[in-house]
């Protein structure tokens, strides 16, 4: 069975500018969640999607958004890009939502870096 | 807030035992996962908790103990390939699937 994949691998903008990640999960996987992870925060949670709604949001500002699509295939969109948001941006789907012994398995993330 | 503490970096010797400590404070707690991270890859799964007490899987082991907000991972016969970054990650709330994740601990394994 695949893994999560994410494309693109690699993604280089300038301030500003807007950027789409894409995210697909493992078969059969519902839940999609995204993280920025950065060497001076670490892994922080970004937002959560299952049957195409938004469950979770963590503590990012607006220009943070995101959306599941009825294959569970997810996306997420920053606008407006600043230097900050330089960051590793991972993908992680899960069978459901919070099962009792559920796991979040990552895809190998996004390089996004804002010159 | 949410909080989760866990040493910086730790070295340990190729066959040698080595314990990694994380101490959490989170509301909502829904479990509590240790995943690996080698330098430029993604995280790769390593255990789940969500009762107190021991999980063993192979060489690998997790440790809980939710009364003290603690958990460890307990790595034996350590090998060269387990110099990695160690994430403690604890699931905040019912019916949420977002991970709270301490910094890491990076585990060198020397010869």
């Amino acid at each position: 069975k695949a893994g999560v994949t994410q494309t693109p691998r690699y993604l280089i903008k300038t301030r500003g500018q807007q950027v789409t990640l894409s995210c697909s999960p493992i078969s059969g996987h519902r839940s999609v969640s995204w993280y920025q992870q950065t060497p001076g925060q670490g892994l922080q949670f970004l937002f959560e999607y299952f049957s195409e709604t938004q469950r979770n949001k963590g503590n990012f500002p607006g220009r943070f958004s995101g959306r599941q699509f009825s294959n569970s295939r997810s996306e997420m969109n920053v606008s407006t890009l600043e230097l900050g948001d330089s960051a590793l941006y991972l993908c992680a789907s899960s069978l459901v939502p919070s099962g009792s012994t559920d796991t979040q398995y990552f895809g190998p993330g996004t390089r996004l870096t804002v010159l | 807030g949410q909080n989760i503490d866990q040493p910086t970096e730790m070295t340990a010797t190729e066959g040698a035992i080595v314990q990694i400590n994380c101490t959490y404070q989170t509301s909502g707690f829904n479990g509590l996962f240790w995943y690996q991270q080698h330098a430029g890859e993604a995280p790769t799964f390593l255990s789940y908790n969500v009762l107190d007490g021991l999980e063993e899987k192979g060489r690998f082991s997790s440790f809980l103990s939710r009364s003290k907000g603690y958990s460890y991972l307990l790595l034996k016969e350590l090998q060269m390939k387990d110099s990695a970054s160690y994430l403690c990650a604890v699931r905040i709330g019912a019916g949420a699937n977002n991970l709270f994740f301490g910094t890491g601990t990076r585990l060198t394994v020397i010869p």
